[in-house]
């Protein structure tokens, strides 16, 4: 069946844009995790979903960062007034159920550059 | 909390040789151990997983064993294949209330030689 898919996937934005980055899951998966992996911080979880349940924000490194899951299905990723340092690939990836034996399988990736 | 150690790379190495890279973990509660590759240009893939000590997880004749006491969960090719070069991620997942998010390793580049 299909994977996870990302649009788009190259972003290119100036500074202080806003962007939007689109997840599709698995059909049928119920977690949706997004991570994002940087030269300097190498491979950091953002947030989680499961299911209708409020969203686990604790990785989201400022306010200028949201996300939101329609229909426990797609998700999007929102970055406003980009700043360089938000320069990164975005990984989206589901699992069946979301527990920690679960896999995780991977999108691949959009990667943004804010000029 | 939760963090995930592994070798600096670059690894080089010739075709046929042996493959150990090292990961070490540590870990609030009983994690579930993962080795993730990265190759050229695609996305990161799930390569094998242990979710309980003295497990051993073996895919694509890569293996790598829990080892609670040692918290560690080395990955260990016999022979590897220019094909094996690639990115490698160890990663751990802990349960929590709120969701099972990976803790990563900062990842182990290898080259394979011809």
């Amino acid at each position: 069946g299909a994977g996870v898919s990302q649009s788009p996937s190259n972003k290119v934005t100036e500074k202080g844009k806003d962007v939007e980055l689109r997840c599709d899951p698995i059909s049928g998966h119920t977690a949706l995790y997004w991570y994002r992996q940087s030269l300097g911080q190498g491979l950091e979880f953002l947030i989680y979903f499961q299911g209708n349940s409020a969203p686990d924000k604790s990785g989201l490194p400022s306010d200028r960062f949201s996300a939101e899951r329609t229909g426990g299905s797609v998700s999007t990723l929102t970055i406003q007034r980009t700043q360089q340092e938000d320069s990164a690939v975005y990984l989206c990836a589901s699992s069946s159920w979301g527990g920690i034996t679960d896999t995780q399988y991977f999108g691949p990736g959009t990667r943004l550059t804010v000029l | 909390g939760n963090s995930v150690t592994q070798m600096e790379g670059p690894v080089t190495l010739s075709e046929e040789a042996f493959l150990t890279i090292n990961c070490t973990y540590t870990a609030t509660g009983y994690p579930s151990l993962f080795w993730y590759v990265q190759y050229p240009g695609e996305g990161l893939q799930l390569l094998l997983k242990a979710t309980k000590a003295d497990d051993k997880g073996s895919n694509k004749g890569f293996e790598a064993t829990y080892r609670k006491e040692t918290t560690s969960f080395h990955l260990e090719k016999g022979s590897v294949q220019v094909s094996d070069s690639a990115v490698y991620f160890c990663a751990l997942s802990v349960e929590k209330a709120a969701g099972n998010k990976l803790t990563f390793g900062g990842g182990t580049r290898v080259l394979v030689k011809p």
